[in-house]
């Protein structure tokens, strides 16, 4: 069972644009929402993460907004540039068991 | 330095042989995690374990094992009885009690 559902897969951006990438969560019992950056051949590094307890968060040009009723969250990468080009990994998880749920994944191109 | 270190970057397996992917961190972390990334995929977790001597099933455990006799290491072994093994392999780590994870740079086993 798939329980954090992530999109697009891929998108494609022009440099100053803005890449949005969405998830889509199924247990309620979530309560931390971290975003993830990955480069080709490299572990994941932490971006930017989210509690249910606020809507919005801003991180330079990084901002994750939360929707607990719809059980949505997304990230908003802001003047995009081509040293963004990666793959983004958003996940869930909830405190008692500390294990982290990750979604498929987007590979974004940002084109210069 | 602090951090999480994954040996080999590389590795080459027959079939039907064993196999451990080394992981070693300095963090001072609690927990460490073993999770599996195939191609255009996200995350997947083996194992994971939030304190020494102790450890607990992920969601693909079958044909793995793990150890956690000391803090700062938590090797994997893949067994024969894994039958689709080649794969990026990622370690990470946490305080337990927090939910955010710190990924090594990872390992990737091809089986020949």
């Amino acid at each position: 069972q798939q329980q954090v559902k992530q999109s697009p897969q891929s998108l494609i951006v022009q440099k100053g644009g803005i890449s949005i990438i969405n998830c889509a969560y199924e247990n309620t019992a979530f309560d931390y929402f971290p975003w993830y950056q990955q480069f080709p051949g490299k572990g994941p590094a932490l971006l930017i993460a989210i509690r249910p307890d606020v809507s919005e968060k801003k991180e330079g040009r990084f901002t994750i907004s939360f929707n607990k009723s719809a059980k949505q969250f997304s990230l908003h990468i802001m003047d995009s540039q081509p040293g963004d080009s990666a793959t983004y990994f958003c996940a869930a998880s909830w405190a008692a068991g500390n294990k982290l749920t990750f979604g498929g994944g987007t590979r974004v191109l940002v084109k210069p | 330095d602090g951090g999480i270190t994954q040996s080999p970057k590389y590795l080459f397996r027959k079939e039907g042989q064993n196999v451990t992917l080394s992981c070693e961190q300095n963090l001072n972390h609690d927990a460490m995690y073993w999770y599996r990334q195939d191609p255009g995929q996200g995350l997947r977790l083996i194992y994971y374990s939030q304190i020494v001597n102790d450890f607990q099933k992920g969601d693909i455990a079958e044909g793995y094992s793990v150890s956690r006799e000391k803090k700062e290491s938590f090797p994997l072994t893949v067994t024969s009885a894994q039958k689709n093994p080649t794969a990026f392999y990622l370690c990470a780590s946490g305080d337990a009690g927090f939910n955010e994870q710190f990924f090594g740079p990872g390992t990737r086993l091809t089986v020949l």
